[in-house]
């Protein structure tokens, strides 16, 4: 069936440094994959996005690596502030406009 | 433009009685969801529409019934809450066919006792 799941539940970074947010999906017809990040009491935002026939996308202080060999996908902050604290949600597309979420990575930047 | 505005931010229900969640964006977008979140849990879509009397189930739509009358407008109704149904509620709605970037609301907090 359809699923996407979380390497790790939490991570914590030292600010400054680099993040990597892991995420293994299960669907290899899924044509896009979405990262959101979502902050206490509020609803997910947006973050960047990947079609499945690319491998690398970049943003700003993001970028998103899709691994479709191995069905896994990643999120990498630069520079991770304090405001970057957040829970990170991977999303899948199977095409027909239906996303599925993953459990949720929860980010603490120490200071 | 307000985006995705939801009411009401919070309600608590007993089991047995029903309420409507309204869900209204501005945004002029085709594509309407309805999402539950459990407590450290991601989110499960309940229903979706792809534009005005269009809509179709996701993967928990079991207690739920939606409809989709206007671009606008995307109500979600609970006819016999459950104890089950406690969770927060996020509507989001989605920009182009093209784009995966979906607009969510500020979410309605429900309990059902």
């Amino acid at each position: 069936g359809e699923s996407v799941g979380l390497h790790l539940p939490t991570l914590s970074v030292q600010e400054g440094d680099n993040s990597i947010i892991n995420c293994a999906y299960s669907n290899s017809a899924s044509d896009y994959f979405i990262w959101y990040k979502q902050e206490s009491g509020k609803g997910p935002q947006f973050i960047i996005d990947i079609r499945s026939n690319m491998d690398k996308r970049q943003g700003q202080r993001v970028t998103v690596l899709l691994n479709k060999t191995v069905k896994h996908l990643s999120l990498q902050i630069a520079a991770t502030q304090p405001g970057d604290s957040a829970v990170y949600f991977c999303a899948e597309n199977t095409g027909g406009f239906k996303t599925i979420f993953g459990a949720g990575t929860r980010l603490f930047v120490k200071a | 433009n307000a985006g995705v505005t939801q009411t009401p931010k919070f309600r608590i229900l007993k089991i047995g009685q029903s309420m409507t969640l309204q869900c209204t964006q501005d945004m002029n977008h085709n594509y309407m969801y309805w999402y539950r979140q459990d407590p450290g849990m991601g989110l499960k879509l309940i229903y979706y529409s792809v534009g005005a009397g269009i809509t179709d189930k996701g993967e928990v739509p079991n207690g739920y019934n939606v409809s989709r009358s206007t671009t606008e407008d995307f109500p979600l109704r609970l006819e016999l809450a459950a104890p089950s149904q406690t969770s927060v509620y996020f509507c989001a709605s989605l920009r182009t066919a093209d784009s995966y970037e979906q607009y969510f609301g500020p979410g309605t907090r429900l309990t059902v006792t």
